[in-house]
C-alpha cells in the first residue's frame, strides 16, 4: 500500500518568512495529493490539492509542487502570518483511500 | 461548518465496553470515510462506504465495524474497548467514491477509554 512520509515534524518561522513542508510517497500509481490544515481542537480542512498531471498549483500565499519522478511533493507558504500556525497534513491516494503523512506542526512567531 | 455532523462530541467509557459513533454526511454526499487520530498522531484511515457499500478498508481492527444506512448516515461500532482505543474519531464525506473529490471532515468524536 501507499506510504507517505512528511518532514519536518515541527517548523518554527518568524512572521513574514516562508515555510516549506515536504512529503514523499511510495505508490507510483498515486495521482492525487491534498494538503489539510488542522487548527488546535478543530477538524482538518483542505487548503490545496494537486493532481499528478500538474507540476505546480498556487492559491494566493500557498503553493504546492509535485515531482512525480522523485515521488515527492511540497507545500510552500509565503509571507507567513500567526494565523497560519496549525498542524499541516499531506496525503496521497492509493486506490480509494487517502494515506496521510504524520503531520507538521507549524508555529509562526509574531 | 463543513456540513458533516458527528455525535456524540465526547464519550467516556470503560475497557471492555462497546460504543457507537454516528456520522451524517453533507447533503448529497454519497461517500463516508472514518479516521482515527490518536494524541499527537496523524490521521489513520479506517474504512470508506459509498452509497451503502464498503468501498475501501484501511487498518481497521477486527473489533471495529461500520455501516452506512439507506439515508447515508454511517455508524462506527467499537467493541471490547482497550485503553489504546482512546482517540479522536473523525468522519468525512465527499460527493463521489473516489478520493480526489474533496473530503469534508466532521468535528470529531473524542473517545476516552478508562
Amino acid at each position: 500500500g501507499e506510504n507517505v512520509e512528511q518532514h519536518p515534524s515541527t517548523l518554527s518561522v518568524q512572521e513574514g518568512d516562508s515555510a516549506v513542508i515536504k512529503c514523499t510517497y511510495s505508490d507510483s500509481a498515486s495521482n492525487y495529493f491534498p494538503w489539510y490544515k488542522q487548527e488546535l481542537g478543530k477538524r482538518p480542512q483542505l487548503i490545496i490539492d494537486i493532481r499528478s498531471n500538474v507540476g505546480e498549483k498556487k492559491d494566493q500565499r500557498i503553493a504546492v509542487t509535485l515531482n512525480k519522478t522523485a515521488k515527492h511533493f511540497s507545500l510552500h507558504i509565503t509571507e507567513t502570518q500567526p494565523e497560519d500556525s496549525a498542524v499541516y497534513f499531506c496525503a496521497g491516494n492509493a486506490g480509494n483511500m487517502l494515506t496521510f503523512g504524520g503531520g507538521t506542526r507549524l508555529m509562526v512567531k509574531p | 461548518d463543513s456540513g458533516v455532523t458527528q455525535t456524540p462530541k465526547h464519550l467516556i467509557t470503560a475497557t471492555g465496553q462497546r460504543v457507537t459513533l454516528r456520522c451524517s454526511p453533507r447533503s448529497g454526499d454519497l461517500s463516508v470515510y472514518w479516521y482515527q487520530q490518536s494524541l499527537d498522531q496523524g490521521l489513520q484511515f479506517l474504512i470508506q462506504y459509498y452509497n451503502g457499500e464498503e468501498r475501501a478498508k484501511g487498518n481497521i481492527l477486527e473489533r471495529f465495524s461500520a455501516q452506512q444506512f439507506p439515508d447515508l448516515h454511517s455508524e462506527l461500532n467499537l467493541s471490547s474497548l482497550e485503553l489504546g482505543d482512546s482517540a479522536l474519531y473523525f468522519c468525512a464525506s465527499s460527493a463521489a467514491g473516489v478520493p480526489y473529490n474533496e473530503q469534508f471532515f466532521g468535528p470529531g468524536t473524542r473517545l476516552t477509554v478508562l
